[in-house]
Formats: C-alpha cells, structure tokens, sequence
C-alpha cells in the first residue's frame, strides 16, 4: 500500500512534446511538492501546493503547469518537452511538520 | 536565504568503519535539519531530523547526528559501516513557509562500503 505514488515510473518522448506525470498520496497530507533531480543528483523544488492552493512556485519554466484536482493527488503537466527536461521528478508530501514522504519519482527521458 | 554544502560528493569507508558524512548550512532563522538517504531508483526516506531541543539526534540503521550552532554544522556518523549503507546521502534544510515547508536540499554525497 504505497504511501505516494507516482506515473509512469519511466517516460520516454520526443522534444516537442506534451507530457503529464501523475502523483497520489494516500496518507492524508495537505502539502504536496514537485522535486526535480538532475544527472548529478541535485534536487530543486519546482512546486509545492497545500490543499490545492499553490504556495511555492519556483523560478521554473511555464511549460510546467502543475494542478491539484485535490489535495490526494497533483500532477505535473509539461509543453513542447526539451532535452534539458530530462531529469527525474519526485512528488512529495507532508502533513504540519517538516518530514518529507517521497514517491519512487519518474524517470524523464527527451529524445 | 538558506543554503546547504554537502563536503565531498563521494565518500569510501570499509565494511566496519566509522562513516563520516559532512554537512553544513546557511540560516537566517533557528534551522530544521535533516538527513535522507536515497537508495538506487527509489525516492528519498528520512534518516533523521533536529528541530529543537537536544543536539544529538539518533535516526534509522543506526545514524546519528549532531547539530552544532557555532560551527553551523550538521555531520552524519554510524560507528560500524554496513555494505547495506552504501546509498546516496542528502542533508536538507527546511523554512517554514505560509502554507508548507520549502525543504533546500544540498548537493548529495554518495557513501561507497568495500568489502
């Protein structure tokens, strides 16, 4: 009974593209995030919403739009994708602490 | 603005040997510390965390660390290294924003365990 998780575990698309990575945390949270990791390990914060509203929105490119249908799930939707998207996206929750859950992430390859 | 310097981004113990992984930070407000491991192809999990109170704070799998507030230093340490060990570390800093926690992450070091 995974506690986030997310789809697809790996994605595989030309440049161009539109693409959209699901996240689902079933442990009650109100607070969700989007994480990007590079190639060399480094994670960025991209987004983060509590309870659908967006409160964190960093210096990222508005080819990303996330959206929160509801505080259980977020999703990542990505324009016209490019080569430097490539990456691995991790959703994350927390609840009225620091702690962060993580979700396996998704494995984003730009062709 | 918070920051966080992972020193190495690759450190090799021997089976047995004590780990040392170094951390220090940048904070402008009393800090919220953490340290995560991420094993290959999985998402990050919480080792520990110092919030406030004693220094010393003791994680999973035997980890523990220690915050220091005048060398500005959070370093991670085990005793005895174990090859199951071997995994990518993350030390993080985290601000209380409206709303949520932004959590800054440093750089990784990843912990290499020789047989």
């Amino acid at each position: 009974d995974t506690a986030v998780s997310q789809t697809p575990k790996y994605l595989v698309t030309q440049m161009g593209n539109d693409k959209s990575i699901k996240c689902e945390q079933n442990l009650g949270h109100d607070t969700m995030y989007w994480y990007k990791q590079d190639s060399k390990k480094f994670l960025k914060i991209m987004f983060s919403y509590n309870n659908k509203e967006l409160i964190i929105n960093e210096t990222v490119p508005n080819r990303f739009s996330p959206k929160s249908p509801d505080k259980a799930h977020l999703n990542l939707h990505i324009n016209s994708l490019e080569l430097g998207d490539s990456a691995v996206y991790f959703c994350a929750s927390s609840q009225d602490t620091e702690k962060l859950f993580f979700g396996s992430g998704t494995q984003l390859s730009v062709l | 603005a918070q920051s966080v310097t992972q020193l190495g981004s690759h450190v090799s113990v021997s089976e047995g040997a004590l780990v040392l992984l170094r951390c220090n930070y940048s904070s402008s407000v009393p800090p919220y510390l953490f340290w995560y491991v991420q094993y290959p192809n999985q998402g990050l999990q919480l080792l520990l965390k110092y919030t406030t109170g004693a220094t010393l704070v003791k994680g999973i799998n035997g980890f523990e660390a220690e915050f220091k507030k005048s060398e500005t230093s959070f370093h991670l340490t085990k005793p005895s290294a174990h090859m199951s060990d071997a995994a990518e570390y993350f030390c993080a800093v985290s601000d209380l924003k409206t709303g949520g926690f932004k959590t800054i992450f440093g750089a990784g070091t990843r912990l290499f365990v020789k047989a």
